[in-house]
């Protein structure tokens, strides 16, 4: 069965850097689009970030561009997403989760598996 | 970018109800909009996508349908399990997906 299971969430303090790991298992994982999508507390769903099945596209929400990476290693079924310059605002959980497809225009982008999220905290 | 805007934000309704939930985009997305459950300390799950396929695994008192900018999502008979918060999601404007703020489904 599709396994997403997120780690590296932590209390950080305004400007640090933190990254973000995501291990997949259950399907291959080369095949896939896959995606940060972040929620903070007691708010609604915020897609931040994308990244083609074979890393070759990456896309960013404008609130995190600049600061935000996100990358894969297909050898090791890992997504990553490096967080720098953090601000209270990037406060939530961070969720991974699987794209429908190969994440690319043109085909349909839907999220039919996540993680259960890891929480990242910006505070002093 | 493509704004979603759901109605209502809440909806109190009880076991055996009919709820319907709808979400207007904010240009035409054609069918490219997915449904989400979401229970409380949980992650999101994809219960519609394409505006009216039903995702494996999900029973069939969900159902979406609409086109171009009103969506609905259906549910013809709430059970206990499906008090929630349910989104949609637009994937026209790839790769700017955004979501709606949410409907919350709450036992009356």
């Amino acid at each position: 069965q599709v396994q997403l299971v997120e780690s590296g969430g932590g209390v950080v303090q305004p400007g640090r850097s933190l990254r973000l790991s995501c291990a997949a298992s259950g399907f291959t994982f080369s095949s896939y689009g896959m995606h940060w999508v972040r929620q903070a507390p007691g708010k609604g769903l915020e897609w931040v970030a994308v990244i083609s099945y074979d890393g070759s596209n990456k896309y960013y929400a404008d609130s995190v561009k600049g600061r935000f990476t996100i990358s894969r290693d297909n050898s090791k079924n890992t997504l990553y997403l490096q967080m720098n310059s953090l601000r209270a605002e990037d406060t939530a959980v961070y969720y991974c989760a699987k794209d429908t497809g190969i994440a690319a225009a043109g085909n349909p982008t839907f999220f039919d598996y996540w993680g259960q999220g890891t929480l990242v905290t910006v505070s002093s | 970018d493509i704004q979603m805007t759901q109605s209502p934000s809440s909806v109190s309704a009880s076991v055996g109800d009919r709820v319907t939930i709808t979400c207007r985009a904010s240009q035409g997305i054609s069918s490219w909009l997915a449904w989400y459950q979401q229970k409380p300390g949980k992650a999101p799950k994809l219960l519609i996508y394409a505006a009216s396929s039903l995702q494996s695994g999900v029973p069939s008192r969900f159902s979406g349908s609409g086109s171009g900018t009103d969506f609905t999502l259906t549910i013809s008979s709430l059970q206990p399990e499906d008090f929630a918060t349910y989104y949609c999601q637009q994937a026209n404007s790839f790769p700017q997906l955004t979501f709606g703020g949410g409907t919350k489904v709450e036992i009356k």
